[in-house]
């Protein structure tokens, strides 16, 4: 089975641009979370999406949203970027929400 | 609230050494433990998972982790590392509250190994 991909895998913006990155999950899995990865902060958890429904969501500003698809996958954006946005923003699938997590490779995002 | 603590930063090790670290959790009831492993760059790999049943679980790479009730550790062993061993280890937990899971990291120990 294929594993979770991201895309794209990098991303440089600037400052008070827009992001949308996306979420292929392993097949069959229609559970996705998103999380925000910084040396600072490390592993804080974005939001969580199943069945197309956003389940649970962290502690972010409303900047950062996301959405579900018939088929699973997933995408998260962020809005009006700042330079504390630079992050690796990291994708898991699940069967469902209470199953292991599986992670993606990450898209690394840069913002100057 | 569940949390996680991961008392190393960094541990240095020697290449075929043994290998220990530590996972301490604060949660009511009877996790799901996790550990990952990251190499620079990558994603997060699943080591291996501790749901119930026996509480030695073995896991991929040669890795096993112990679960202690008495001590809420769930600490990660590794008889004899490679160099390859080289990356950070993040403990999870998952926590059922309110019909809602919740998936908490510890902040992580890098890995040096030296030859």
């Amino acid at each position: 089975k294929a594993g979770v991909t991201q895309t794209p895998r990098y991303l440089i913006k600037t400052r008070g641009q827009q992001v949308t990155l996306s979420c292929s999950p392993i097949s069959g899995h229609r559970s996705v979370s998103w999380y925000q990865q910084t040396p600072g902060q490390g592993l804080q958890f974005l939001f969580e999406y199943f069945s197309e429904t956003q389940r649970n969501k962290g502690n972010f500003p409303g900047r950062f949203s996301g959405r579900q698809f018939s088929n699973s996958r997933s995408e998260m954006n962020v809005s009006t970027l700042e330079l504390g946005d630079s992050a690796l923003y990291l994708c898991a699938s699940s069967l469902s929400p209470t199953d292991t997590q599986y992670f993606g490779p990450g898209t690394r995002l840069t913002v100057l | 609230a569940q949390s996680v603590t991961q008392p190393d930063i960094h541990i240095t090790v020697s290449e075929g050494a043994s290998l220990e670290l530590r996972c301490n959790y604060s949660y009511g009831a009877t996790p799901y433990l996790f550990w990952y492993v990251q190499s620079p760059g990558q994603g997060l790999q699943l080591l291996l998972k501790y749901f119930s049943g026996d509480t030695l679980v073995q896991g991929i790479k040669g890795f096993e982790a112990e679960f202690k009730r008495s001590q809420s550790s769930f600490n990660l062993r590794k008889p004899s590392v490679h160099w390859s061993d080289a990356a950070e280890y993040f403990c999870a937990v998952g926590s059922l509250s309110s019909n809602d899971y919740k998936l908490s990291f510890g902040a992580g120990t890098t890995v040096t190994v030296r030859a």
